[in-house]
């Protein structure tokens, strides 16, 4: 079980706006996000909060209040398709780095 | 540009060894943090092992005193040492640049599959 929560799955039309929430997180901590494409390894997509990397579309955001954190996802696009992972540091455990469980996004 | 190649996963016994190795190119292991994560089949992300600029390491719960991560500067390579392997340590291993408490991992390597059966 996972110290961060994440939906086990959402789902969109192509051109709608979807939210993966992430709750849990310590609040002095920032939380970054990570799509999987299947098969693939893991993307940075959004990182401390709210900042995307180069290269990454603006229709993906990400912010953050007190222990819950969102990345939303504008205008969805069928190559969205993948699992999204929230990340962030959790002291309550003696210090570790925790990942949420996922969110696979269904693209109708 | 900041690439990492695993190699080294394998079919392994229960209790056996195996050591995996994560190849940088386009910036220095020794100075930056560095993390192992894996994802058995099916299932998420989890953190496995990081070491700090500094040489320290810190391991997670499930791999402590089995797991011991390394790297070697003189081939800029980052390693994971894994000693009495256990059916639940199957999973994809990736390697990636990050791990200070404030950090995010980028980027990261394409994997390697350790398959623990007998």
């Amino acid at each position: 079980q996972s110290v961060l929560t994440q939906p086990p799955s959402v789902s969109g039309a192509p051109g709608q706006r979807v939210t993966i929430s992430c709750t849990g997180s310590g609040p002095g901590y920032d939380v970054h996000w990570y799509q999987q494409l299947a098969g693939t390894a893991p993307k940075l997509l959004i990182y401390r909060n709210t900042n995307r990397p180069s290269g990454v579309p603006e229709r993906f955001s990400g912010s953050k209040s007190g222990t819950s954190a969102t990345l939303v996802i504008s205008g969805l696009q069928a190559e969205d398709e993948a699992d999204y992972y929230c990340q962030s540091f959790d002291r309550t455990l003696g210090g570790i780095w925790v990942f949420g469980g996922g969110t696979k996004l269904t693209v109708l | 540009e900041m690439q990492l190649l695993e190699s080294g996963g394998g079919l392994v016994q229960p209790g056996g060894s195996l050591r995996l190795s994560c190849a940088a190119s386009g910036f220095t292991v020794s100075d930056n943090y560095m993390t192992w994560v894996r994802q058995a089949p099916g299932k998420g992300l989890e953190w496995v092992s990081v070491i700090y600029r500094g040489g320290s390491a810190y391991y997670a719960d499930s791999v402590k005193g089995r797991f011991t991560i390394s790297r070697d500067s003189s081939k800029n390579t980052l390693y994971l040492q894994m000693k009495g392997l256990r059916h639940e340590d199957t999973a994809v291993y990736f390697c990636a640049r990050g791990g200070f408490t404030t950090d995010w991992y980028d980027p990261w390597g394409q994997g390697t599959l350790v398959a623990v059966s007998s």
